[in-house]
């Protein structure tokens, strides 16, 4: 079946200090890819997403960009910074509407 | 952006009680919601779909009759743990699908439930 696959966590970063959050995806056909944050005591927000290969997704300095060749949608930022630090998922769905598929997330930490 | 509400936030209760978890959608309708678990340091697992007005649609797995979920109006449907044991504490999310067009088909997610049997 489908799933999602995001590195290990927590990510200890200084500010300034450039993110790269690994998400590899196993699917059939061509699934929506997406990055959700959870800052604490809230829910989950979109970040980005992108619906199809080689798009691009961006929101608020971060992007990921859909490989289909790679199976991969890594979240990157050049410059993170302390109100970066939550926990990352990335996901995937076939079709609009239905049950995302989680990766187990990963814990982003920012200090000054 | 649109926001979902659960309620409690967290509870705590004895083994063999039942427990029930809101969601809600407070600013916009929800034709579906979709009710996750989760376990520390897991993935979010999807339980359950539920439309509005009728029965949820159950993953493989997931015990209908332990789980109850009701989907009544357009803005909230309501997940009830029946005769909790120790072994169903974990972290309990709900997400509500916009039928509107300007966000249609995004899910928004609720803050989750901490459950915890004693």
């Amino acid at each position: 079946g489908d799933s999602v696959t995001q590195m290990e966590g927590p990510v200890t970063l200084s500010e300034e200090a450039c993110l790269t959050i690994n998400c590899t995806y196993t699917a059939t056909g061509y699934p929506s890819l997406f990055w959700y944050v959870q800052y604490p005591g809230e829910g989950l927000q979109l970040l980005l997403k992108a619906t199809k290969a080689d798009d691009k997704g961006s929101n608020k300095g971060f992007e990921a960009t859909y490989r289909k060749e790679t199976t991969s949608f890594h979240l990157e930022k050049g410059s993170v910074q302390v109100s970066d630090s939550a926990v990352y998922f990335c996901a995937l769905h076939h079709q609009a509407g239905t049950a995302l598929i989680f990766g187990k997330g990963t814990t982003l930490s920012v200090s000054s | 952006g649109a926001v979902v509400s659960q309620h409690p936030s967290w509870v705590i209760c004895k083994s063999g009680t039942s427990v029930k978890i809101e969601c809600r959608s407070l600013d916009f309708q929800a034709t579906t919601m979709f009710w996750y678990r989760q376990f520390p340091k897991q993935s979010l697992m999807l339980m359950a779909t539920s439309n509005e007005g009728s029965k949820a649609t159950y993953e493989q797995g997931v015990e209908k009759d332990k789980f109850l979920i009701n989907h009544a109006s357009l803005t909230l449907s309501t997940l009830t743990v029946t005769s909790a044991h120790p072994e169903d504490s974990s972290f309990y999310i709900c997400s509500a699908r916009s039928g509107t067009h300007h966000s249609y088909n995004e899910q928004f997610f609720g803050p989750g439930t901490r459950l915890t049997v004693l």
